[in-house]
């Protein structure tokens, strides 16, 4: 059974800092990962998706990486602002049937002014 | 193009209670699903559909069924409602092998 791990689980740091988010995950077998923001109370929007074939995808300040063999992912913020504040999610897609999506718990990020 | 849409956004029920949740989905995406968030819990999968007349069970299927008669809906009945159903429910789709897309959830409270 896939199971997706999220580390930290809340971060807060000073606007500017160039910060890491960590996912990691127990099967390798992936068809892709994505990354979702989620802000208080609303729904999720999808940041980056990253193909089981690629090393990494980059957006704007966000860059997420992928190493499938290690079973982990890193979501790259550069030049942290408030506005990034927002909780952080990671999800696998599996290979097998629906290729349904585990989701990690989230990491919890506070941007201060 | 709507994305994926929710209805309704807030519910109240009593235990006991039935009610349907609907999503929609104009993407033509063959996947569809429906999970709950809860505090401390993620987004766990309830049940989820391949394609147009299938469902099948995802992690926490109890309590609910679910219904595709046609591809754009999917929808999630909770026949007698119970506290522990309280939750934010979310409606994604995607087609084969790309990103899903979420709908905005659904609040339901079980008094």
């Amino acid at each position: 059974k896939q199971e997706v791990t999220q580390i930290p689980a809340a971060l807060s740091v000073p606007e500017g800092e160039n910060l890491v988010l960590n996912c990691s995950f127990t099967d390798s077998a992936i068809y892709n990962l994505q990354w979702f923001r989620q802000d208080p109370g609303k729904g999720l929007t999808s940041l980056l998706l990253i193909q089981s074939s690629q090393r990494e995808q980059t957006s704007g300040r966000l860059n997420a990486s992928l190493d499938k063999s290690s079973g982990r992912s890193t979501l790259y913020i550069a030049a942290s602002q408030p506005g990034d504040s927002a909780t952080y999610l990671c999800a696998v897609r599996g290979t097998q049937g629906a290729q349904k999506l585990v989701f990690g718990q989230g990491t919890r990020l506070t941007i201060n002014p | 193009n709507a994305g994926v849409t929710q209805t309704p956004k807030f519910r109240v029920l009593k235990t006991g209670q039935s009610m349907t949740l609907l999503c929609a989905q104009d993407m033509n995406h063959e996947y569809m699903y429906w999970y709950r968030q809860d505090p401390g819990m993620g987004l766990r999968l309830i049940h989820y559909s391949v394609g147009e007349g299938t469902t099948a069970k995802g992690e926490v299927p109890d309590g609910y069924n679910v219904s595709r008669l046609k591809k754009q809906n999917f929808l999630l009945g909770l026949e007698s409602a119970a506290p522990s159903q309280t939750s934010v429910y979310f409606c994604a789709s995607s087609p084969l092998g790309l990103a899903g897309v979420f709908g905005p959830g659904t609040r339901l409270t079980v008094t």
